[in-house]
């Protein structure tokens, strides 16, 4: 079966920080791995995808993310953080002929000034 | 370009009352269509998805039903509602046989009095 770990249900960072949001999988075939973004009473927005074709994921807003098949993990990166990054995001995995997403638990992002 | 619509956006309802969210697809045919509730502060739970019309397979047993009555409608409903209905319940469609990322509404606000 699969699952999604994320660590962490709050990251609080400064403005111009390292963003690091960690996410690690379960899967007994091949994954591919996402990550949205939700603002405030809004629906989830793709971030970013894995599929197998490149292990660094370049996605919106100047994120990217990396898939280490011996850590299992798609941890989701951005150098230097926005205000407006302030969100919750969401890692998500889908099995190979799969109808189904496993989205993780959430994990909310805080930018201090 | 694909679109997808829910409404209404906020809802308040008694207790005891029926129910009915819709969601439509614009821009795509065949769609896997999907319906989730998020409760507050948490991750998404997986209520019914549909991989064609009438084709509704329900993830968690309760007193909500959905329907697919055209390609690109998905309907929510309860006869009933209960307090633990409350929450923000989102539509999603993704690419069928394509495990692709699932694309979201922007959600409907439910509050049960």
């Amino acid at each position: 079966a699969q699952s999604v770990t994320q660590l962490g249900s709050h990251v609080s960072v400064s403005e111009g920080a390292l963003v690091l949001l960690r996410c690690n999988y379960s899967s007994s075939v091949p994954p591919y791995l996402f990550w949205y973004v939700q603002y405030p009473n809004q629906g989830l927005q793709l971030l970013l995808k894995y599929t197998s074709a490149a292990t660094l994921v370049k996605g919106i807003n100047g994120f990217e993310a990396e898939f280490k098949k011996s850590e299992t993990s798609f941890h989701l990166t951005k150098p230097s953080a926005h205000m407006s990054d302030a969100a919750e995001y969401f890692c998500a995995v889908t099995q190979t002929g799969g109808f189904k997403t496993i989205f993780g638990a959430g994990t909310r992002l805080f930018v201090k000034a | 370009s694909q679109t997808i619509h829910q409404w209404p956006a906020t809802l308040v309802q008694p207790v005891g009352s029926p129910l009915s969210l819709e969601c439509t697809v614009e821009g795509t045919s065949n769609p896997n269509l999907y319906w989730y509730r998020q409760a507050a502060g948490r991750g998404l739970q997986l209520l019914f998805y549909s991989v064609g019309i009438g084709q509704i397979s329900s993830e968690v047993p309760q007193n909500l039903s959905a329907s697919r009555p055209q390609d690109r409608q998905f309907i929510l409903s309860s006869k009933k509602l209960l307090l633990s209905d409350s929450g923000f319940y989102l539509c999603a469609w993704s690419v069928r046989s394509v495990n692709g990322p699932q694309h979201f509404g922007d959600g409907t606000r439910l509050s049960i009095l």
